[in-house]
């Protein structure tokens, strides 16, 4: 079956970087995605992957697919305390309804 | 302007109540979805409609009705409230192509006493 996995929780210093990991057993995904939740919101896309892909660098975020080993990294550089939310792993491939496989979410604590 | 939107944003009710959330997106999607989430974050998706047909039924009691008058709404009712059914339920839109991002709305809460 499909299973997304997640650590529920991380705390680093702020200035620190962050590393979220995400491991996964269905090796069709086509789409691997970040998502954010800060406090009390709803969720909102922070980037993806695409399964072709190994590495994807935008500004702060770094994202590392490695098939191999099924397993999605999403790298924080200087972590700020407004990165503190919860981050969701999520991977969705065709002929699946358009359903997402969704992590259960790591909770990513920022100190000062 | 606001992409997913969804009314209430809180609901306070008794056990045994009926109740229902409603969902609209202006983005033009073709697909919509509810999703459940519990006190400990958990995301569970409960349904999905694509241009207003029913393509996702997860292991949901009957007691939830969704329902799409439109490709832009999707409302969700709920019979006979049970404190379980106290969560934040999200609603979520995606359009047909070759990727699958989700846009969520932002949120619900449902206190059910």
């Amino acid at each position: 079956g499909e299973d997304v996995e997640q650590s529920l929780f991380l705390s680093v210093r702020e200035g620190d970087s962050s590393v979220i990991n995400c491991t996964y057993t269905d090796s069709s995904s086509t789409y691997l995605y970040w998502y954010k939740q800060e406090p009390g919101a709803g969720l909102q896309l922070l980037t993806y992957i695409f399964s072709n892909m190994d590495m994807k660098q935008d500004q702060r975020l770094t994202v590392l697919l490695n098939k191999k080993d099924k397993h999605l990294s999403l790298r924080i550089a200087d972590t700020q305390t407004g990165d503190s939310a919860i981050y969701f792993c999520a991977l969705g491939r065709a002929g699946n309804n358009r359903k997402l496989i969704w992590g259960l979410g790591t909770s990513l604590a920022v100190n000062p | 302007d606001t992409a997913v939107s969804q009314t209430p944003k809180y609901l306070v009710t008794q056990m045994g109540n009926d109740k229902s959330i409603k969902c609209e997106q202006n983005l033009g999607h073709d697909t919509m979805y509810w999703y459940k989430q519990d006190s400990k974050k958990f995301l569970k998706i409960m349904f999905s409609y694509n241009n207003k047909e029913l393509i996702i039924n997860e292991t949901v009691p009957n007691r939830f009705s969704p329902k799409s008058p439109d490709k832009a709404h999707l409302n969700l009712h709920i019979n006979s409230l049970e404190l379980g059914d106290s969560a934040v339920y999200f609603c979520a839109s995606s359009q047909d192509g070759v990727d699958y991002e989700q846009y969520f709305g932002p949120g619900t809460r449902l206190t059910v006493t």
